[in-house]
């Protein structure tokens, strides 16, 4: 089946800890995406890559990383600089604009838990 | 800057009555395009329509339909007949034209409730 994981679907970490998110996709997308999501509130960018070996900051990138060495792949780390990392991860990808399609398809997300 | 606002929070019907979710967006862009996503309680957000700037047609897909208005900046989304599977978080998403840099600014959702 083709479709965009993420696991694991729960994550718990303990403060001072990086810890990395995984995301895979099978669709040949070209452009891929992550997102945070805080109870009550929408999804706000962290990081996102239009083609390999090339990504971009969002609105929310300071305390996270990420590696787009392949394009079914892009892996993010919530390093220990990030002051609020508990929240509900999403991972996302698009054919991309060269394709003139613009929807973003999500993966089932991973929540992370930081005590 | 992009702004995108679903002011209603939380909604719960009785299944079967039509029930309408607001969207009301800002932007200075000529071109741009608006989304719905459903978010059950699974969490993955499932993509529902996309809508052009350019194309102010409403869009009816089964028991789901659209209406757009630029006139009021607004893109609002009606479920006729409601079901208890259409409870669920939908959110509003716009996004403009910037080649090669397509970012998605989301509403803070709305919580739709469907009572049996």
């Amino acid at each position: 089946d083709g479709g965009i994981t993420q696991s694991p679907k729960y994550l718990f970490r303990k403060e001072g800890q990086n810890v990395t998110l995984s995301c895979e996709q099978n669709l040949n997308h070209d452009a891929m995406y992550w997102y945070r999501q805080d109870p009550g509130q929408g999804l706000r960018l962290i990081y996102y890559s239009q083609i390999v070996n090339d990504f971009q900051k969002g609105d929310i990138a300071e305390g996270y990383s990420v590696s787009r060495e392949k394009k079914e792949s892009f892996p993010l780390t919530v390093t220990s600089a990030q002051k609020n990392p508990t929240a509900f991860y999403l991972c996302a990808s698009s054919i991309g604009a060269l394709a003139g399609v613009y929807e973003q398809y999500f993966g089932p997300g991973t929540r992370l838990t930081v005590t | 800057a992009q702004k995108v606002t679903q002011a209603q929070t939380e909604i719960s019907v009785v299944e079967k009555e039509d029930v309408t979710l607001d969207c009301v967006y800002e932007t200075r862009d000529t071109t741009y395009y608006l989304f719905w996503y459903k978010q059950p309680p699974s969490g993955e957000l499932v993509f529902l329509i996309r809508r052009n700037s350019f194309d102010e047609q409403n869009e009816i897909s089964g028991r789901y339909s659209w209406n757009f208005q630029k006139s009021t900046s607004s893109f609002n989304f009606t479920i006729t007949a409601s079901q208890v599977v259409d409870s669920a978080v939908y959110f509003c998403a716009l996004m403009k034209s910037n080649f090669g840099n397509e970012k998605l600014t989301f509403g803070t959702g709305t919580r739709l409730t469907i009572i049996p």
